[in-house]
C-alpha cells in the first residue's frame, strides 16, 4: 500500500543549526514527491518537489531535499535554521491512479526553533 | 501570485445539518481536490475532480459527501448530514495538470456540535 512515514513527530533545533527532517515512502512506481510547510493558521505551502532527474532538489527558503530510491527516502535539509522556520512540515507522495493527483501525506513533523 | 481561496475560514454547525464549503481555485487550473485534516492527524485525500466529474475518491468520501463546480470559478464540497467526526480542517487544492504541483488554500475549519 502507498504510504509516507515521517519518523520524527517533533524536532527542536537551535537557530543557526542545521536541520534534517526525515521522510520515507512506500510506492510501487516511480514516485513524485513533495515537501509542504504549514504555519499556524495558514494553508500548505510548497517547499520543493521531485518529479525526475537530479536527485538533489532545491526549494524555497534555502531548503533542499535528496531523493534516494535505494532507501525510499526524501529527506529535507537546511544548513542554517531561522526562527521563522518554526512550523509543521509535511512530506507527500503523488499516488493518484492514471493522471489524477492524489497526494498521500505523512503525519507531519513539528519544528521548534530555539533562540 | 495566484492563490486558492476558501470560504468561510471557520464554520460551526449542528450535527445533522448540511454544510457547503467553498473554494475558488487558481483560474487556469483544471484539477481540483479536497483534503481534510482532523486535529492532530495527517492530511487525508478526499476527492479529485477533473472535467466536471470525480476522477478519484477515498473511502472517506461516502454518500454524505458531494462536490460540484457550479460555475467557472467555484468548487464546492457539500456534506449532507454532518456528524461529530466530520469536525476537521478542510483544504481545497488545485493544479494545472494531474501529476503536478498542487496549490492549497488556507482551509476551512469545520466544527460540528
Amino acid at each position: 500500500a502507498q504510504s509516507v512515514t515521517q519518523p520524527d513527530i517533533h524536532i527542536t533545533v537551535s537557530e543557526g543549526a542545521s536541520l534534517e527532517l526525515r521522510c520515507n515512502y512506500s510506492y510501487g512506481a516511480t514516485p513524485y514527491l513533495f515537501w509542504y510547510v504549514q504555519s499556524p493558521g495558514q494553508g500548505l505551502q510548497l517547499l520543493l518537489k521531485y518529479f525526475s532527474g537530479d536527485t538533489l532538489v532545491q526549494g524555497i527558503k534555502g531548503f533542499e531535499a535528496e531523493f534516494k530510491r535505494s532507501q525510499s527516502s526524501f529527506n529535507l535539509r537546511k544548513p542554517s535554521v531561522h526562527w521563522s522556520d518554526a512550523a509543521e512540515y509535511f512530506c507527500a507522495v503523488g499516488a493518484g491512479s492514471g493522471n489524477t493527483g492524489k497526494l498521500i501525506f505523512g503525519q507531519g513533523t513539528t519544528l521548534q526553533v530555539k533562540p | 501570485e495566484p492563490e486558492v481561496t476558501q470560504t468561510p475560514s471557520h464554520q460551526v454547525t449542528q450535527m445533522g445539518q448540511e454544510v457547503i464549503l467553498r473554494c475558488v481555485p487558481i483560474s487556469n487550473h483544471l484539477y481540483f481536490y479536497w483534503y481534510r485534516q482532523i486535529l492532530g492527524q495527517k492530511v487525508e485525500f478526499l476527492v479529485s475532480f477533473y472535467n466536471n466529474e470525480i476522477s478519484e475518491k477515498s473511502e472517506i468520501f461516502d454518500d454524505q459527501f458531494s462536490v460540484e463546480r457550479p460555475d467557472g470559478s467555484n468548487f464546492t464540497l457539500k456534506i449532507r448530514s454532518t456528524k461529530l467526526e466530520d469536525s476537521a480542517m478542510y483544504f481545497c487544492a488545485s493544479s494545472a495538470f494531474g501529476r503536478d504541483i498542487q496549490y492549497f488554500g488556507a482551509g476551512t475549519r469545520l466544527s460540528v456540535l
